[in-house]
């Protein structure tokens, strides 16, 4: 199966600043997600991005497919971005990968 | 998107016995997943539930283990039987629809 590598494994932030996180995938693929795991497990979908480059508000994300590489930055961050970052990665929505995920802790 | 209904939230069971997950999308979909989350760890797919066959497990899931339901095309379950205290983790369904879609998760602990 597909190799997903995530880094950095655990970050910490001051509320305000600004972080990337990384994702690696093993093989080339045509799907890729961002998920968000608050807190209470809740799995949110942040971004569907095989390739390009999308923005929802402070959240954006970049994926290099060509490189095998995607990026989620997180700008001005705030505490209730707190929680575990999850990317995946798979062909045409079968068999996603996860990766091991970044966890984010945003402090007041 | 489509919202996913999953239940129960949580629950403690007695080693041996089975716990029944379910869950139900607001939408038809083709494709259902169920995917096992030990704690601390990442994500790991259990099986693909396929609606009107059998389900398609990964390896190191077995469906003596992990029987999956799947009647139509809003509605699946994940049983978890025989279990002991290895099987505590959260267990999460997930949906095919724009990108894919996560149930709540069932946090299970088992006694």
């Amino acid at each position: 199966g597909i190799q997903v590598e995530q880094s950095p494994p655990d970050l910490i932030l001051q509320e305000g600043a600004n972080s990337t996180l990384r994702c690696n995938f093993s093989d080339s693929v045509n799907n890729l997600q961002w998920f968000h795991q608050n807190p209470w497990g809740q799995l949110i979908n942040l971004f569907y991005i095989p390739s390009g480059t999308k923005q929802n508000g402070r959240l954006s994300a970049t994926t290099v497919a060509t490189e095998r590489y995607s990026l989620l930055y997180i700008s001005s961050s705030q505490t209730t971005d707190s929680g575990v970052y999850f990317c995946a990665a798979g062909y045409n929505f079968n068999k996603f990968y996860f990766g091991s995920g970044t966890k984010l802790n945003v402090k007041p | 998107s489509a919202v996913i209904s999953q239940k129960p939230s949580r629950d403690i069971c007695q080693r041996g016995t089975s716990l029944t997950i379910q869950c139900q999308v607001d939408s038809q979909v083709t494709m259902m997943f169920w995917y096992r989350q030990q704690p601390g760890q990442s994500l790991t797919l259990i099986a693909t539930a396929n609606q009107g066959s059998e389900a398609t497990y990964e390896s190191g899931f077995v469906i003596d283990k992990f029987p999956i339901s799947r009647p139509n095309l809003t509605f699946s379950t994940l049983t978890v039987s025989n279990m002991s205290p290895e099987d505590s983790s959260i267990y999460l369904c997930s949906a095919l629809t724009v990108g894919y879609t996560f149930g709540s998760g069932t946090r299970l602990t088992v006694v």
